[in-house]
């Protein structure tokens, strides 16, 4: 069965740390692939997505992630966090087959101490 | 753009009673939504897909007598939770994608359902 994994449940930061959140999936064909993130309180908004081309994608509030085939990962990055950072972090995968249902993974809490 | 709205945003029920929760696309025409159920501190889980004019499909494990999903037309979605009991208590999410989005979806603000 098709699967995403978040192996961060919950990650503490300090103001300035580099962040790296791991989303690893199981599907065995072409997949496009998303990162959200949702503030307290907010609705889920989309950081980046994947369809294909340069694996290594930029989004907006200065993440990137990148997409390692052989890896079957997808993992997102920010080289600074900042207090505004901390909410909660999907990885989503759809299969590129047309049926637009997304796989989110088990989310990541982030929490970043000013 | 690509704004979806949902109302209520928080409802609370009495066991036994049936509760409607609309998701609206604001400023798209919304090909396919999508209805999705919110443990606490879990992750989303895909109830069903519905597409404008045709019924929906259910994952597997949702009952579909249970939560009947309404997708009238290309701005609205209902999702009906009937003779709700405390174990529906939960954070429901509708989503929307247009065809011209691809693979992207919009997503709501959520509505938190609570049955006494």
């Amino acid at each position: 069965a098709q699967s995403v994994s978040q192996h961060n449940h919950h990650v503490i930061l300090s103001e300035a740390a580099s962040l790296e959140l791991g989303c690893n999936y199981s599907y065995g064909g072409t997949v496009n692939l998303f990162w959200y993130v949702q503030y307290p309180g907010q609705h889920l908004q989309l950081l980046l997505k994947y369809f294909s081309g340069d694996p290594l994608v930029k989004g907006i509030k200065g993440f990137e992630a990148e997409f390692i085939k052989s890896k079957f990962s997808f993992n997102l990055r920010k080289p600074s966090v900042q207090w505004s950072d901390t909410a909660e972090y999907f990885c989503a995968v759809t299969p590129a087959s047309g049926t637009y249902k997304y796989i989110f993974g088990t989310g990541t809490r982030l929490k970043v101490l000013a | 753009g690509a704004v979806v709205s949902q109302h209520p945003s928080w409802v609370i029920c009495k066991s036994g009673t049936s509760v409607k929760i609309e998701c609206r696309s604001l400023d798209f025409q919304a090909t396919t939504m999508f209805w999705y159920r919110q443990f606490p501190k879990q992750s989303l889980m895909l109830m069903a897909t519905s597409n404008e004019g045709s019924k929906a499909t259910y994952e597997q494990g949702v009952e579909k007598d249970k939560f009947l999903i309404n997708h009238a037309s290309l701005t609205l979605s209902t999702l009906t939770v009937t003779s709700a009991h405390p174990e529906d208590s939960s954070f429901y999410i509708c989503s929307a994608r247009t065809s011209g989005s691809f693979y992207e979806q919009y997503f709501g603000p959520g509505t938190r359902l609570t049955v006494t």
